[in-house]
């Protein structure tokens, strides 16, 4: 059991828009640590998609966003492609653990 | 260009022994510090611990301390993980990452078999 909690899959059709979830607890979102979403396309290793809730890497498309809120985050996908299909994580820091923890990732399949 | 390149696969017995590694070039290797994820067949990424090569102070995740232990070279910019007798269930992808809040870039992972 991840101590973030995500979807374990969401689908939606191409050009749409699809919205991933990460819920925490007051020890890592709640407690105000920042959250990271991560991209692993199949058979290759994670890549950094957002940081620090809502911050692009240079060469991430403006068509993911991320944000935070109380106790849970949301990472956004607008104008689906079908190499958006891939699983997404999300990462933060939780103190009670004194370390990184990660959500159990999502599935995106883009129908 | 900032990289993290790791060691090859590794097919190893219960019980044996096994360190692997992780370089990092482009950058200043001990101005950040190294993570190593593990990720089990089909399942989801598990943080195992952390070291900050300016002075090898780590930490680790209370589901893997005590299981493995992670150690640097900072004159050769290398981060290893190891095993002093592997388990079956220590077969996975192990991947090394960079940074002490998000973690950029990623190494290519390292994939560990363990089977008699």
């Amino acid at each position: 059991q991840s101590v973030l909690t995500q979807p374990p899959s969401v689908s939606e059709a191409p050009g749409q828009r699809v919205t991933i979830s990460c819920t925490g607890s007051s020890s890592n979102i709640g407690a105000g640590y920042d959250v990271h979403w991560y991209q692993q396309l199949p058979g290759t290793a994670p890549k950094l998609l957002i940081y620090g809730n809502s911050n692009r890497p240079s060469g991430v498309p403006d068509r993911f966003s991320g944000s935070k809120s109380g106790t849970s985050a949301s990472l956004a996908i607008t104008g689906l492609q079908a190499e958006d299909e891939a699983d997404y994580y999300c990462q933060s820091y939780d103190s009670s653990l004194s370390g990184s923890v990660f959500g159990g990732g999502t599935k995106l399949t883009v129908l | 260009e900032v990289q993290l390149v790791q060691s090859g696969a590794e097919v190893k017995k219960p019980g044996e022994s096994l360190r692997i590694s992780c370089k990092g070039s482009g950058y200043s290797f001990t101005s950040y510090w190294i993570s190593w994820v593990r990720q089990m067949p089909g399942k989801g990424l598990e943080w195992m611990g952390r070291i900050d090569p300016s002075d090898s102070y780590t930490n680790y995740s209370p589901s893997f301390q005590g299981h493995v232990t992670i150690s640097a070279d900072k004159s050769i910019s290398t981060a290893y993980l190891q095993w002093s007798s592997l388990k079956a269930s220590d077969t996975a992808m192990y991947y090394c990452a960079r940074g002490r809040n998000w973690f950029d870039p990623w190494g290519q992972g390292t994939l560990v078999t363990v089977s008699s």
